[in-house]
C-alpha cells in the first residue's frame, strides 16, 4: 500500500534555528513529490513540487530536496511566521490520486 | 483572481441526516477534487471531478457522492450521517487532471455531526 510518513509529528524551534522536516514515501513509481503549508482555518497552500531524486526547489527560507525514498523540506533562520502545519504528499505512476501524510507542526518562538 | 470558495463554512447536523457541501473553483480550473481532513488520518482523498465526469474514488463508502456541473463548480453529498463523519471537508481545484497538478485548496467546511 502506497504510504507518505511524515517526522517529526511536531517541531518546536527559536526564530534563527534552522532545522529538517522529513517524508518518506513508499510509492512505487513515484512520479510527483508535493509540499504544501497549511495555516490554521485555511486549506492547504502549494509549495513545491519535485519529480526525479536529486532535484531541489527553493523558495524564500524553505528549501526542498528530493532523494529516491524521502523528501525534506529545510527551513533556514526560520521566523514566527513560519509556523504552521507542512504537508507532503505523493502521485504514484500510474494513478492520478494524491496521498498526503499526516503532516509536521511546526512552532517558530520569537 | 478570486480563489476555491467552499459553502457552507461550518455545518452541524445530527446522526441519520444528510448533507450537501458546495465548491466552486477558480475560474478556468476543470478539475475538483474533495479530501477529508481529520486529525487522526489526515488529509484522505475522496473524489475526483474533470469536465463533469468522476475521475477517480478513494476508498469511502458509497454514502459519499458527488458531481460536477457544467460550469465546473461541484457539490458532494454525505448520506446518513455518522459521527465518524465529521471532519473538515476541503475542496481542491486544478487546471487539468493527471495527478501531478499544482492544487489550489478552499479554507474548507467543516462538518460536525451529533
Amino acid at each position: 500500500e502506497d504510504q507518505v510518513t511524515q517526522s517529526p509529528e511536531a517541531l518546536r524551534l527559536q526564530e534563527g534555528e534552522s532545522s529538517s522536516l522529513n517524508c518518506s514515501y513508499t510509492v512505487s513509481g513515484l512520479r510527483g513529490l508535493f509540499w504544501y503549508r497549511q495555516d490554521p482555518g485555511k486549506g492547504p497552500e502549494f509549495l513545491f513540487t519535485l519529480y526525479s531524486a536529486g532535484e531541489e526547489k527553493e523558495k524564500e527560507r524553505l528549501k526542498a530536496t528530493l532523494t529516491k525514498k524521502e523528501s525534506f523540506l529545510h527551513i533556514t533562520a526560520p521566523k514566527p511566521e513560519d509556523s504552521a502545519t507542512y504537508l507532503c504528499a505523493a502521485t504514484q505512476g500510474g494513478s492520478e490520486k494524491l496521498v498526503f501524510g499526516k503532516g509536521t507542526k511546526l512552532t517558530v518562538n520569537p | 483572481k478570486a480563489g476555491v470558495t467552499q459553502t457552507p463554512r461550518y455545518l452541524i447536523k445530527t446522526r441519520g441526516q444528510q448533507v450537501t457541501l458546495s465548491c466552486s473553483p477558480i475560474s478556468g480550473h476543470r478539475s475538483v477534487s474533495w479530501y477529508q481532513q481529520t486529525p487522526g488520518q489526515g488529509l484522505q482523498f475522496l473524489f475526483e471531478y474533470f469536465s463533469e465526469t468522476q475521475r477517480n474514488k478513494g476508498n469511502f463508502p458509497g454514502r459519499f457522492s458527488g458531481r460536477q456541473f457544467s460550469n465546473s463548480r461541484s457539490e458532494m453529498n454525505v448520506s446518513t450521517l455518522e459521527l465518524g463523519d465529521s471532519a473538515l471537508y476541503l475542496c481542491a481545484s486544478s487546471l487539468s487532471t493527471g495527478g501531478n497538478e499544482k492544487l489550489f485548496f478552499g479554507s474548507g467546511t467543516q462538518l460536525s455531526v451529533l
